[in-house]
């Protein structure tokens, strides 16, 4: 099965400080997915890639960039977080096909105080 | 913009009993409807897919679409204690491989 890694799997950070969030795959997927998780909204979108240099706005993309640097690799960056960015995240992987699953990583728990 | 909602929010079965879950979309030319499990604490999986109307079935599941009334369905024979999770579906946003996913329904199943 894919195998997609996430790290740190837990980050406290404060207001207004920097956050990374790293993914790695090593199925040589084309594209990879950052979704955030929270209670009694299912998972949404924040930024998706089709490849390596190319990165994509989803459907909550405000308060967030990604990048990726290789195919293996995709980071989530929260410049200036906040509080409201409180959440789950979860990275994914799935090849070009539209129809292809996409596997995730295990999640990044992340706590803006 | 692809809009999925899911029915009902969350759902008490006894062991053995069928189960259905509901989903529909909005976007018409989407191609690709999954359902994707999630156990407490871990990552979601996809549990099965369906590209054109009509039913498929993998052991105790089974997935109808109705592209013209945009809706899709999962169905859970013989309902077990490890089926309890968050059931989540989602529908490709038409031209891209890109999902949108509903909030999700809690199934738990009591043995």
């Amino acid at each position: 099965e894919a195998a997609v890694t996430q790290s740190p799997r837990n980050k406290v950070a404060v207001t207004g400080g920097k956050v990374t969030l790293s993914c790695n795959q090593t199925n040589n997927h084309n594209n990879m997915y950052w979704y955030r998780q929270d209670t009694g909204h299912g998972l949404r979108l924040i930024h998706y890639s089709y490849g390596a240099g190319s990165t994509e706005k989803g459907d909550i993309p405000d308060g967030y960039k990604a990048s990726r640097p290789s195919q293996e690799n995709f980071s989530l960056i929260l410049e200036l977080a906040t509080p409201s960015q409180t959440s789950v995240y979860f990275c994914a992987s799935g090849d070009a096909l539209g129809g292809d699953t996409q596997y995730f990583g295990p999640g990044t728990r992340l706590l803006v105080l | 913009q692809q809009n999925v909602q899911q029915s009902p929010e969350s759902l008490i079965v006894p062991e053995g009993a069928r189960t259905s879950l509901n989903c529909t979309f909005s976007d018409s030319a989407s191609q690709y409807f999954w359902w994707y499990r999630q156990h407490s604490g871990k990552a979601p999986k996809a549990l099965m897919s369906i590209f054109s109307n009509g039913e498929k079935e993998e052991g105790r599941f089974t997935i109808h679409l109705n592209k013209a009334s945009l809706h899709f369905s999962l169905h859970i024979r013989d309902s077990q204690p490890s089926d309890s999770a968050l059931y989540l579906c989602a529908a490709d946003d038409s031209g891209y491989n890109k999902l949108t996913f509903g909030k999700g329904t809690v199934l738990l199943v009591s043995p």
